[in-house]
């Protein structure tokens, strides 16, 4: 079956312009999680949602960043005034209702700042 | 912050040899995962390791946990060409939401 889907796979932003990066889970998977990954590091947690509800935000650097999943499916990070300092790949990833532990991984966008 | 930390950060071998991975974490967890990175794909999940088991196999992979020293080993056998990839290791506090933390790497090369 699909797979994790993200697009745009690349973007190049000027500073300070806003940013909107979608990820399309496995279809029933209830648990989305957003990373960002810098260049020669592991992910970094950003947020988590469980179907609708965004039950942990903690990762977010700045209220910059903002993340939905209105439907329970897909879901947008959205990036406002971006920075130089935001560039780095977003890593979105689902798990199922069963086996929550497994997070299974799209191919990222990587963000490029100017 | 990253919670593990993966020995060593980069590894050359030849093609046919046995690679060796670790892992060290800070807090206690309810499991540890092995995940694949190659150039321009998504991370790969590998294998899964609860806190009450010691080893676990998965064809070529091995992985064993050590909780009392809070770590963690991957062995790869024989390896091939196409287990050129970062490898990380992520584990999953006791307190999460399923929130794994990650530490930064093992690059692996595989010379043929």
């Amino acid at each position: 079956g699909a797979g994790v889907s993200q697009s745009p796979r690349y973007k190049v932003a000027k500073r300070g312009q806003d940013v909107a990066l979608r990820c399309d889970p496995i279809s029933g998977h209830v648990s989305l999680f957003w990373y960002q990954q810098a260049l020669g590091q592991g992910p970094e947690f950003l947020t988590y949602f469980q179907n609708e509800a965004q039950l942990d935000k903690s990762g977010l650097p700045s209220d910059r960043f903002f993340a939905e999943r209105p439907e329970g499916s897909v879901s947008t990070l959205k990036i406002q005034r971006t920075q130089q300092e935001d560039s780095a790949v977003y890593l979105c990833a689902s798990s199922p209702p069963k086996y929550q532990e497994t997070q299974y991984f799209g191919p990222g966008t990587r963000l490029l700042v100017l | 912050s990253q919670q593990g930390e993966e020995d060593p950060q980069a590894l050359s071998i030849q093609e046919g040899e046995n690679a060796t991975m670790n892992c060290s974490y800070k807090t206690s967890i309810n499991n540890l995962q092995w995940y694949r990175q190659n150039s321009g794909r998504g991370l790969v999940h590998l294998i899964l390791i609860r806190s009450n088991e010691r080893e676990k196999h998965s064809g070529r992979l091995r992985v064993t946990l050590d909780t009392s020293k809070k770590s963690s080993s991957l062995l790869i056998t024989a390896s091939r060409a196409a287990d050129t990839a970062s490898y990380f290791c992520a584990t999953d506090p006791n307190h999460s939401n399923y929130q794994l933390i990650w530490g930064a790497g093992t690059k692996l090369i595989i010379k043929p």
